[in-house]
């Protein structure tokens, strides 16, 4: 059974800084990968897809790595904006079958401070 | 097409009413998932479609709850008798039929039981 774990749970930094998030998952086997941001009381914004071939994928100041065989991922924001501050949770789809339906992690509260 | 939409965006219900939410998704994403997410958690799998065809409900998807796609165009997702333990933020997300493809969330409906 597909597991995901974001760590850390919050995180809280100075307007500036550069800040890497952490993904895991247990089952390697997975098509792809997505980052998502979500404001509070809002849906989810995807923010970025890393397909299983690929290793790295870049989106303006968000950078996504995956290293499937040791089941990790990171989202690494650079130069941090209080406009960042938001969950962001990552997602895999569920191991084998037809389906895409996503497991997600628990998500990690960041908060960038002015 | 502006994406993915849910209504209402909020809906405040007694104990023991019926609630319908509707899923409009991105017209040609031929296939809508349902997830629910409460407070602190990542969003959780109920079901998804194909088309009109509902192939996978989880066992979150109580006999009290029911999804629906006539025409494999919009969807409503109904709670039956709703109870305390139904407040969440419920979730609806349209993809491509590829495996490998991105999934779009819209904005979530939450729902609150008293």
């Amino acid at each position: 059974k597909q597991e995901v774990t974001q760590i850390p749970a919050a995180l809280s930094v100075p307007e500036g800084e550069n800040l890497v998030l952490n993904c895991s998952f247990t089952d390697s086997a997975i098509y792809n990968l997505q980052w998502f941001r979500q404001d509070p009381g809002k849906g989810l914004t995807s923010l970025l897809l890393i397909q299983s071939s690929q290793r790295e994928q870049t989106s303006g100041r968000l950078n996504a790595s995956l290293d499937k065989s040791s089941g990790r991922s990171t989202l690494y924001i650079a130069a941090s904006q209080p406009g960042d501050s938001a969950t962001y949770l990552c997602a895999v789809p569920s191991g084998g079958g037809a389906t895409n339906k996503l497991i997600f992690g628990t998500g990690t509260l960041l908060a960038v401070q002015p | 097409d502006t994406g993915v939409s849910q209504n209402p965006r909020h809906k405040i219900t007694k104990r023991g009413q019926n609630v319908t939410f509707r899923c409009d998704p991105i017209s040609e994403h031929n296939r809508l998932y349902w997830y629910r997410q409460t407070l602190g958690q990542g969003p959780e799998f109920l079901t998804y479609f194909q088309n009109e065809a509902q192939l996978e409900k989880s066992r979150l998807l109580s006999d009290r709850f029911s999804a629906e796609r006539p025409k494999g165009s919009f969807s409503t997702l109904e709670i039956q008798r709703t109870e305390q333990g139904d407040s969440a933020m419920y979730l609806c997300a349209s993809s491509l039929r590829e495996l490998d493809t991105e999934a779009f969330f819209g904005q979530g409906t939450r729902l609150t039981v008293v």
